[in-house]
């Protein structure tokens, strides 16, 4: 089984703020790992694939970068409708495994 | 459109049995995998297994397997999540979840079910 730490648990920030979102693998997944944004009472939605690749229709604010082990997911300048919880999931080897989930709030 | 739509909430005493559902639409239903997804009240997400329909091919999470059983009907474009004795620890939300590209299992979930909620109560 892989392990991923994902930190933080708990981000506070402003609109307009950057904001970097960290995941790290217990082994290494070459790029096959996603980002996700749930907001309450929704279903998660696919932001990033492919550790790098912005989903169609997901604002260019969010970006993905890293591979092996260590990855990060960017929000550029944070918007109102942001502030949700933010998921990774490897998807190299079974049994896939999701991060353990960070909420941006704001501050 | 795309979709997965779920088979709506359920309310069960433990000891009972549960089958839910998610029925895929606008594509091809046995070309892509679906995964199953577990959230727990104020929880994460948990990935508990997915399942090809083309040839039922499944893979569980070894929390889950022996737990739940998946499983899919490609003449009706189903798959489903059972159990066979809940608990009251199955209390939860569970996700299906369709992969980016057809044939691929390993790839990120880009469809998703609205998400069935399961109270296990006596």
């Amino acid at each position: 089984v892989i392990w991923m730490t994902q930190s933080p648990s708990l981000l506070s920030a402003s609109t307009g703020d950057r904001v970097t979102i960290s995941c790290r693998m217990s082994q290494g997944i070459s790029s096959y790992l996603a980002w996700y944004q749930q907001k309450p009472g929704k279903a998660p939605e696919l932001l990033i694939y492919a550790a790098s690749t912005l989903q169609s229709g997901v604002p260019s604010r969010f970006s993905g970068s890293g591979s092996g082990t260590d990855f990060t997911l960017t929000i550029s300048c944070l918007q109102s409708e942001d502030f949700a919880t933010y998921y990774c999931q490897q998807y190299y080897s079974f049994p896939w495994t999701f991060g353990q989930g960070t909420k941006v709030e704001i501050k | 459109e795309v979709q997965l739509v779920q088979s709506g909430a359920e309310v069960k005493k433990p000891g009972e049995s549960l089958k839910i559902s998610c029925k895929g639409s606008g594509y091809s239903f046995t070309s892509y995998w679906i995964g199953w997804v577990r959230q727990m009240p104020g929880k994460g997400l948990e990935w508990m297994g997915i399942i090809y329909p083309g040839d039922s091919d499944t893979r569980y999470s070894p929390s889950f397997q022996g737990q739940v059983t998946i499983s899919a009907d490609k003449s009706i474009s189903t798959a489903y999540l059972q159990w066979s004795s809940l608990k009251a620890s199955d209390t939860a939300m569970y996700y299906c979840a369709r992969p980016c590209r057809d044939g691929y299992k390993n790839d990120a979930f880009d469809i998703w079910g609205q998400g069935t909620m399961v109270t296990v109560s006596s």
